[in-house]
Formats: C-alpha cells, sequence, structure tokens
C-alpha cells in the first residue's frame, strides 16, 4: 500500500508568519510531487509542484524536497488570513500519472 | 480556457436509489479521472480513463459503480445502488502532460448525500 502522510493539524499561525506544511511517502518509485490547496466545501487547486531534491520557490510559496529522507514540504511566507485552506500533498509513480493523495493539513492564519 | 465542468453540485439520495454524474473535462485533455473524496480525507482515485479506454478502475467498487466515457469526452459515474457510505463528494479532474508532469485540475465536484 503506497503511502502518503500528512499531519491533519490544524496548524495554526498568525499573520505574517511562516507556515510548514510536511509530508512524507512510502514509495521509493514516485517521481513528481504536488501541493493542492482546497479551500472548505471547494475543489482541490493546484499550487505548485516538485520533482528534483532541492527547493522550488514561486511568489510567497517554496516546496522543498528530499527524495533521500522521502519528504516534502510546503512553506509559506507572509501568511494571510485567505491562506487558511487545507493542504494536500499528492504524489506519482515515474511513468504514472495517477496520484495519491494524503489527508491534507488544515492550516488556520489569525489575523 | 474553461476549466473542467461537472453536474450536478448537490444530489440527495435515498439509499438503494440510483444516481449519475457528469463531468466535461478542459478542452484537449485526454486523461479523465474521477476521485472520491470522504469528509476529512484526501481524493481516492476510483477510475482513470485515456480517451474513451479505462486505464485504472482497480479501486472502483465494481459491483454497484459504473463510468463511461464514450466518445473520449464527457465521462458520467454511476452509482446503483447507493449506500450510506456513499455520502461524499465526488470529483472529476482532467490531466495535462508537459516534459513528463502530469498536472491534474480538479471540477468543482458533486456532493452526494445518501439518507
Amino acid at each position: 500500500q503506497k503511502e502518503v502522510e500528512q499531519n491533519s493539524g490544524p496548524l495554526s499561525v498568525p499573520e505574517g508568519a511562516i507556515a510548514s506544511l510536511n509530508c512524507t511517502y512510502s514509495d521509493r518509485g514516485s517521481q513528481s510531487f504536488f501541493w493542492y490547496r482546497q479551500y472548505s466545501g471547494k475543489s482541490p487547486e493546484l499550487i505548485m509542484f516538485i520533482y528534483s531534491n532541492g527547493d522550488k520557490e514561486d511568489g510567497r510559496f517554496t516546496a522543498q524536497l528530499n527524495k533521500a529522507s522521502q519528504y516534502v514540504s510546503l512553506l509559506i511566507r507572509d501568511s494571510q488570513p485567505s491562506d487558511s485552506a487545507t493542504y494536500l500533498c499528492a504524489v506519482n509513480r515515474a511513468g504514472y500519472s495517477t496520484l495519491t493523495f494524503g489527508k491534507g493539513t488544515m492550516l488556520l492564519v489569525s489575523p | 480556457e474553461a476549466g473542467v465542468a461537472q453536474s450536478p453540485r448537490y444530489k440527495i439520495i435515498e439509499k438503494r436509489q440510483s444516481v449519475a454524474f457528469w463531468c466535461n473535462p478542459i478542452s484537449g485533455h485526454a486523461t479523465l479521472y474521477w476521485y472520491q473524496q470522504i469528509l476529512g480525507q484526501g481524493p481516492k482515485l476510483l477510475i482513470q480513463f485515456q480517451n474513451n479506454g479505462v486505464v485504472d478502475d482497480s479501486q472502483l467498487p465494481k459491483d454497484r459503480f459504473s463510468a463511461e466515457r464514450l466518445k473520449g469526452v464527457d465521462s458520467t459515474l454511476k452509482i446503483q445502488p447507493a449506500k450510506l457510505e456513499d455520502s461524499a463528494v465526488y470529483l472529476c479532474a482532467s490531466m495535462k502532460e508537459t516534459s513528463g508532469i502530469y498536472e491534474q485540475f480538479f471540477g468543482p465536484g458533486t456532493r452526494l448525500t445518501v439518507l
């Protein structure tokens, strides 16, 4: 059973702080790693993806990947109340487009 | 570019009734997925289509769930008969492949309540 693990939270941070969301995966054949944001009652929205070890930055978001440790994270700088949502980590195997999702981490950003 | 369309947005049925959901993917996207998302969980893949062929239906409860994509564009997912545990959001997604990266884009979902 290929698994993707996330802390369900909620993770509470004050406005302006850095939010750090973590994800571990069990399948060493995993190739690409995706972060989706899901507001309550809405569908998942792709924020960013990463497939190489290291960091990838996009605006206030930074994804970090460590394949040796089977760990991927998402950092949100200057957190805003509008960032309050559930963040889903998803992975796929090399050559396959099928995604395996974690349960998501709820982030709460307080003004 | 129009996104993934789904209908209906909400459905309430009694157990043992049947229900059908419709999905229209982003234009040009050959790969389409149906997911089930139970409250508090991540989406779980039910079935994957490539054009009008099934690629993966290993997690589809085939005794009650069926899906089709006859012309390689729109798709329908059916549940017959529904059980209480089928209450969930059913998400449709389509995929764009760019240099080996598979990006999935989700529709708004159909929230099913089985009473």
